[in-house]
């Protein structure tokens, strides 16, 4: 199984800051294969990338993910209010076909 | 628009079964996959497993195998998760999520949630 690492556990951080997400993973995932989610208390979780690097729908352009191999990021260019939430990573393993999500990195307001 | 209703909340006892519906609407059913995955209190998403609402083939999570069954029902375009021989380490909330697979594996729309509670 494919485990998936995120860091740092918490960002402090303020409005209009640059917030850098980490996800190690522990074996080598196809970009194709790796997506990031917002969630926010008592919400679902939302998809914000997916493929590595392209936004969802309606995912504004402040958001950009990075990344290849075992290395992957989550850019949010300048953070807006709404913006602060936790965000998981998440990627799938064909063999055996299976899914996993990251611990999570809560972006939180300074 | 796309959107995945979910049942209400449930209230087990250990040892019992426990059925979660998801009605999909907004899109064409058969059209993609519905994965499961669901969220202890205070812990991140754990993904249980996954549906093609196409031909009924299913892939669950090795953690759950045995105790976990996705069915779906095209003429009503529903997704059900029936789990098993709960405990309270099933304490949780459930979602369901449209699945994109193929070339990219994702989940793009999600149902509102169904608290399913464990206790004695």
């Amino acid at each position: 199984e494919i485990v998936l690492t995120q860091s740092p556990g918490t960002l402090s951080l303020s409005t209009g800051e640059r917030a850098t997400l980490s996800c190690r993973a522990s074996q080598s995932v196809r970009s194709n294969y790796l997506a990031w989610y917002q969630q926010k208390p008592g919400q679902a979780p939302r998809l914000v990338i997916y493929g590595a690097s392209t936004r969802a729908t309606g995912i504004p352009d402040r958001f950009s993910g990075s990344g290849s191999g075992t290395d992957f990021t989550l850019t949010i260019s300048r953070l807006e209010p709404e913006d602060f939430a936790v965000y998981y990573c998440q990627q799938y393993d064909s063999s055996p076909p299976e899914l996993t999500f990251g611990g999570g990195t809560k972006v939180e307001m300074k | 628009q796309v959107q995945l209703v979910q049942s209400g909340a449930d209230v087990k006892k250990p040892g019992a079964s426990v059925k979660v519906s998801c009605k999909a609407s907004g899109y064409t059913f058969t059209s993609y996959g519905i994965s499961w995955v669901r969220q202890a209190p205070g812990q991140g998403p754990e993904w249980m497993g996954w549906i093609n609402a196409y031909n009924g083939n299913t892939n669950y999570a090795q953690k759950l195998q045995g105790r976990v069954s996705m069915t779906t029902d095209t003429s009503t375009s529903t997704a059900y998760m029936e789990l098993r021989s709960l405990t309270s380490d099933d304490t949780a909330l459930y979602f369901c999520a449209r699945f994109v697979s193929g070339f990219y594996y994702y989940f793009d729309y999600w149902g509102q949630g169904t608290l399913v509670t464990v206790s004695s």
